[in-house]
């Protein structure tokens, strides 16, 4: 078992739908991040969240964490096919562990 | 200009062989880390350095070997390389090491994929 879960797995939808994609953790988190990353190519970070309950919005995207800072959620909103990619959260633990663990990663196709 | 940079970008060698992954930053960072990524494209951090001094070293065999020459720079050296190292390995880079209330931005490079036949 993960220590960030992320579901789905894989999402396969059509352009100008909605989704959300899931990151939970049985553990507190002192900040959680999200990345996308492309094929071929490194994890950019989207969005860096710290406090519980805490929303924030690039463009068509929506992050929030969890209240109890142990899982995040990622909405997009009429999604793209340049929204396509590998999305991944990760998170750094409340126990001041100086590394970031990531999430087992979101596969988003958006079709066209 | 790239803002980290690794080399080569494809390596396939057979299994028993050293080879070094090379990763510069020309970001002034003074913290570099090396991951890996998994054929399910589960990343894990393998090491992390600060001002050329090994911070993270995440139970990685020691047939690993990190070196930092200087601050921009953190090259990997694989020695008797084995099938399961077989993986995509990214280099990244930050301002700073601390990531638990300090949230600083980590700047991954485009990752070398090794394949040990």
């Amino acid at each position: 078992t993960q220590l960030l879960e992320q579901s789905p797995q894989f999402l396969s939808i059509q352009e100008g739908e909605n989704l959300t994609v899931y990151c939970n953790s049985s553990s507190v988190f002192s900040s959680l991040q999200w990345y996308r990353q492309e094929p071929g190519e490194g994890p950019v970070l989207l969005v860096t969240v710290v406090t519980g309950g805490e929303v924030k919005k690039l463009k068509r995207l929506t992050f929030q964490f969890g209240d109890a800072r142990k899982d995040s959620s990622l909405h997009i909103t009429a999604a793209q096919p340049g929204d396509t990619g590998l999305y991944l959260c990760a998170g750094a633990l409340v126990d001041g562990n100086e590394k970031l663990t990531f999430g087992t990663g979101t596969r988003l196709t958006i079709i066209p | 200009d790239t803002a980290v940079s690794q080399t080569p970008k494809y390596l396939v060698t057979q299994m028993g062989n050293d080879k070094s992954i090379k990763c510069e930053q020309n970001l002034g960072h003074d913290t570099m880390y090396w991951y890996k990524q998994d054929s399910k494209k589960f990343l894990k951090i393998m090491f992390s350095y600060n001002n050329k001094e090994l911070i993270i070293n995440e139970t990685v065999p020691n047939r690993f070997s990190p070196k930092s020459p200087d601050k921009a720079h953190l090259n990997l050296h694989i020695n008797s390389l084995e099938l399961g190292d077989s993986a995509v390995y990214f280099c990244a880079s930050s301002q700073d090491l601390a990531l638990g209330y300090n949230t600083d931005t980590q700047y991954f490079g485009p990752g070398t994929r090794l394949t040990v036949l």
